[in-house]
């Protein structure tokens, strides 16, 4: 089972660049989460999605767009890298709301670093 | 506004020792979760409670949840050098916040040999 995919492991931007991180799973999940966690630190929620066509902001959205075409895939979007931005990204998914379906499934990480 | 309190932020012990992790919130969990992250990887869930006054234990793991079901705690019995890394709580479900699945900033825990 793959889980949960995230592209590219690593990546080092210039400030001012774009890039998009992607997010995959195969578990037909209907909610899809993206974090960052600054070193040391927990995951602050950048957004969310609770099903293809839908997302909405969570704690930290600024600087950052998602789409949700699909129900697979979740990408998320830096228009204009900033210093700020360096660090390391996750992606996850849950099954549902419910206690029993939200144990939460997390991607390996992309680890950003702007300059 | 960080909606989950953990404590502590670092915990270093020696292997053997015993302690306790909590996390707490000024408003009513619907239910919490606890995770665990090693270096470079992403969280892994451990445990999931949702009834007020609820304990699970996971080996040497042993999670309460707070009859009021605002606060949680984690105890590790003789922890050892496997049990280091960041134990996090997350919890959704308020109202107010819908959908979210929001994370606390975690407890370092380093178990020293």
């Amino acid at each position: 089972n793959a889980g949960v995919t995230q592209t590219p492991k690593f990546r080092i931007l210039k400030i001012g660049q774009s890039m998009t991180l992607q997010c995959t799973q195969d578990m037909n999940h209907n909610y899809m989460y993206w974090y960052r966690q600054d070193p040391g630190m927990g995951l602050k929620l950048i957004y969310y999605s609770v099903g293809a066509g839908i997302t909405d902001k969570g704690e930290v959205p600024n600087g950052y767009n998602v789409s949700r075409s699909t129900t697979e895939d979740f990408p998320l979007r830096l228009e204009l890298a900033a210093p700020s931005q360096t660090s390391v990204y996750f992606c996850a998914s849950t099954r549902g709301t419910l206690p029993r379906n939200t144990e939460a499934f997390f991607g390996q990480g992309t680890r950003l670093t702007v300059v | 506004t960080q909606l989950l309190e953990q404590s502590p932020q670092f915990l270093s012990i020696q292997e053997g020792e015993n302690l306790t992790v909590y996390c707490n919130s000024s408003s009513v969990f619907s239910s919490l979760q606890w995770y665990r992250q090693e270096p470079g990887e992403g969280p892994v869930l451990l445990v999931t409670v949702v009834t007020g006054g609820e304990v699970k234990k996971l080996k040497r793991l042993t999670f309460q949840f707070g009859d009021a079901r605002k606060d949680s705690s984690l105890h590790i019995t003789a922890a050892q050098p496997g049990d280091t890394g960041l134990y996090l709580c997350a919890q959704r479900g308020q109202m107010e916040y819908g959908n979210k699945l929001v994370f606390g900033a975690g407890t370092i825990l380093r178990v020293k040999s």
